[in-house]
């Protein structure tokens, strides 16, 4: 049992680069969520899906887009990388009902904005 | 959106009990009390979650006091793979309002 998978692990953009992160979870869950941790801090809530085909702004939404593909994958796309996202990103999901609150995460992809 | 206040850091030693105590003052009446541990390099792990009073798990214990405006987790004789970052949050069971704030670093010593 993976849990939440997350790639690629590590990623280094040019200023202006795009790219895609992906998310995948093989517990059934029905919420999908993506934080990003800058260095010393805590975890931002960039967006969320609460269930299969919705997605809802979270936190630090600006200069991000998610897609919630099917019940399993929920991806994060950088359309124009800046240095400040330069930043560790994390997906999580969880049961969502009445154990919403326990997420389950992923190891996290470092990504590097030059 | 609740917001929390703990210590940035505590230090402990191998065998003591640790208590961190967070502060809620404006908890929402559905808002849960959750505990996560987070390890260099890995995403935040779930450790206990509670309403009021006390609840207990092969973990740790999370206490409530009545007026629900702070708790405190209590990590029983903590060994050096307890050093870690602890957050604690409050919302309500969807998960959609967490906020993670800076958390508390605990450094276990030998």
């Amino acid at each position: 049992n993976a849990g939440v998978t997350q790639t690629p692990k590590f990623q280094v953009l040019k200023t202006g680069q795009s790219m895609t992160l992906q998310c995948a979870q093989d517990m059934n869950h029905n919420s999908m969520y993506w934080y990003r941790q800058d260095p010393g801090m805590g975890l931002r809530l960039i967006y969320y899906s609460a269930s299969e085909g919705t997605t809802d702004k979270g936190e630090v939404p600006n200069g991000y887009n998610v897609s919630r593909l099917n019940k399993r994958e929920f991806s994060l796309r950088l359309e124009s990388a800046a240095p400040s996202q330069t930043s560790v990103y994390f997906c999580a999901s969880s049961p969502g009902r009445d154990r919403g609150s326990e997420l389950f995460f992923g190891s996290g992809t470092q990504l590097s904005v030059l | 959106l609740a917001k929390t206040t703990q210590p940035i850091s505590m230090d402990s030693y191998e065998g003591q009990e640790v208590n961190i105590t967070c502060s809620h003052n404006n908890i929402a009446t559905n808002d849960y009390i959750t505990w996560y541990q987070q390890f260099p390099s890995q995403g935040p792990r779930f450790i206990i979650q509670g309403y009021k009073t006390k609840v207990t798990n092969e973990v740790a214990s999370l206490f409530i006091p009545a007026d629900r405006k702070s708790s405190t987790l209590s990590l029983p004789r903590v060994s050096l793979s307890d050093t870690a970052v602890y957050y604690c949050l409050v919302g309500d069971m969807s998960g959609q309002n967490f906020v993670f704030g800076p958390g508390t670093r605990l450094s276990v010593l030998p």
